[in-house]
């Protein structure tokens, strides 16, 4: 099975601190994304990567910024957190091609 | 962009009642995905269903690409199907990674 891990499943930082939230898959998988979920809104892509070092912005990247030096890993960064990057942040691993998304437990992250 | 909705957005259903949600989608796609949410907010792959049908237990589902829209089945319902469910599809524009769009979700809640 596949087994996307997020390190935290709940986070309290305040505000202008910089957030780390880290997402390891054990799949060899190609793509990663980094998701935010919010009451009304749904799930939103805020990055996805492709390939080592490769990175794209997704719909919603402001205040974001990503890190993928190894296969397995995708670092997603809040530079300097704000209230309202309170949200529930989903991470998923993909193969790529016709190969479906799974998905990490999420990190409940409240910026107070 | 392409439009997911999904319907109806909020069910309740007696144990043991069946019930189908649907997906409708504005444009054709390459891959269609249904999640189940559940109250802890961990995300679980049902179905990957571009088109066609699959069954797995008491659910399944079908896809019928040419007219745009996807149905769940959910058979003898359980409290533990509670959740949201969502469907989410991915239209490939020339490249390679799969960027999922989300629905609006159907909050389910069976009561026993």
């Amino acid at each position: 099975d596949v087994k996307v891990t997020q390190s935290s499943r709940y986070l309290v930082k305040r505000t202008g601190e910089k957030v780390f939230l880290e997402c390891v898959q054990d799949m060899d998988h190609e793509n990663m994304f980094w998701y935010r979920q919010d009451p009304g809104l749904g799930l939103r892509l805020i990055y996805f990567s492709y390939d080592v070092k490769m990175k794209e912005k997704g719909d919603i990247p402001e205040g974001y910024s990503v890190s993928r030096e190894k296969k397995e890993r995708f670092s997603l960064i809040l530079e300097s957190a704000s209230t309202n990057q309170t949200s529930m942040y989903l991470c998923a691993s993909s193969q790529g091609g016709n190969q479906p998304q799974h998905f990490g437990d999420g990190t409940r992250l409240s910026i107070l | 962009g392409i439009q997911v909705e999904q319907s109806p957005p909020d069910l309740i259903l007696q144990e043991g009642a069946n019930s189908t949600l649907r997906c409708n989608f504005s444009d054709s796609v390459n891959n269609l995905q249904w999640f189940h949410q559940n109250p802890w907010g961990q995300l679980i792959n049902l179905f990957y269903i571009p088109s066609g049908t699959k069954q797995n237990g008491r659910l399944s589902a079908t896809t019928v690409a040419t007219e745009r829209y996807s149905l769940l089945y959910i058979s003898s319902s359980q409290t533990t199907d509670s959740g949201v469910y969502f469907c989410a599809v991915e239209r490939r524009y020339g490249g390679a990674t799969n960027k999922l769009i989300f629905g609006t979700g159907t909050l389910l809640a069976v009561q026993p």
